[in-house]
């Protein structure tokens, strides 16, 4: 079965250190994308990339890095310096053409700094 | 710039009742329009979308959208809700022509009394 893969599903991690994320797909979607939930803001986009070893900050990339070299991943890595990291992070991805804003979901990584 | 609202924040439905979730985008122009579905501590799901054409689109689990250009709006309505459709309902528009940014609502959550 196609689908977005992301792990791990729970991360722990102490303040001060940096952290990756994965994400994975094999829908042979070209974009991909990374999201942060926080409890009643809705979606906000860190990072997105249309085409390999290409991407582009979205509305809240501080803090964040991200690389894209290969078609079916996009690593997400939280650094020591994103000031309030613990939140719900989840990846998506769209194909290109027309239905680029056609997303689809992984099921996320919940992250914890304490 | 673009812009999503979703006015209601929580709603609260019987089982077998009909349910309406508001969503109202403001856009220049005729937009690409969606719904997510999410449940607890999972990823969202793709209900339904609107591209063109028919302006009353199925999706996916029962449920419909009208695109009511003249309010600039895009509700979602199921004539009876099951207790399975308790989770949090997101919409989102991207403009026409293939650009790469979804804009999310801040979601509604619904509940579902037996």
């Amino acid at each position: 079965d196609g689908g977005i893969t992301q792990s791990p599903k729970y991360l722990f991690r102490k303040e001060g250190q940096n952290v990756t994320l994965s994400c994975e797909q094999n829908l042979n979607h070209d974009a991909m994308y990374w999201y942060r939930q926080d409890p009643g803001q809705g979606l906000r986009l860190i990072y997105y990339s249309q085409i390999v070893n290409d991407f582009q900050k979205g509305d809240i990339a501080e803090g964040y890095s991200v690389s894209r070299e290969k078609k079916e991943s996009f690593p997400l890595t939280v650094t020591s310096a994103q000031k309030n990291p613990t939140a719900f992070y989840l990846c998506a991805s769209s194909p290109s053409g027309p239905h680029l804003n056609e997303q689809y979901f992984g099921p996320g990584t919940r992250l914890t700094v304490t | 710039a673009q812009s999503v609202t979703q006015p209601d924040i929580h709603i609260t439905v019987s089982e077998g009742a009909s349910l309406e979730l508001r969503c109202n985008y403001s856009y220049g122009a005729t937009p690409y329009l969606f719904w997510y579905v999410q449940s607890p501590g999972q990823g969202l799901q793709l209900l339904l979308k609107y591209f063109s054409g028919d302006t009353l689109v199925q999706g996916i689990k029962g449920f419909e959208a009208e695109f009511k250009r003249s309010q600039s709006s895009f509700n979602l309505r199921k004539p009876s809700v099951h207790w399975s459709d308790a989770a949090e309902y997101f919409c989102a528009v991207g403009p026409q022509g293939g650009s790469e940014k979804l804009v999310f609502g801040k979601g509604t959550k619904l509940t579902v009394n037996p």
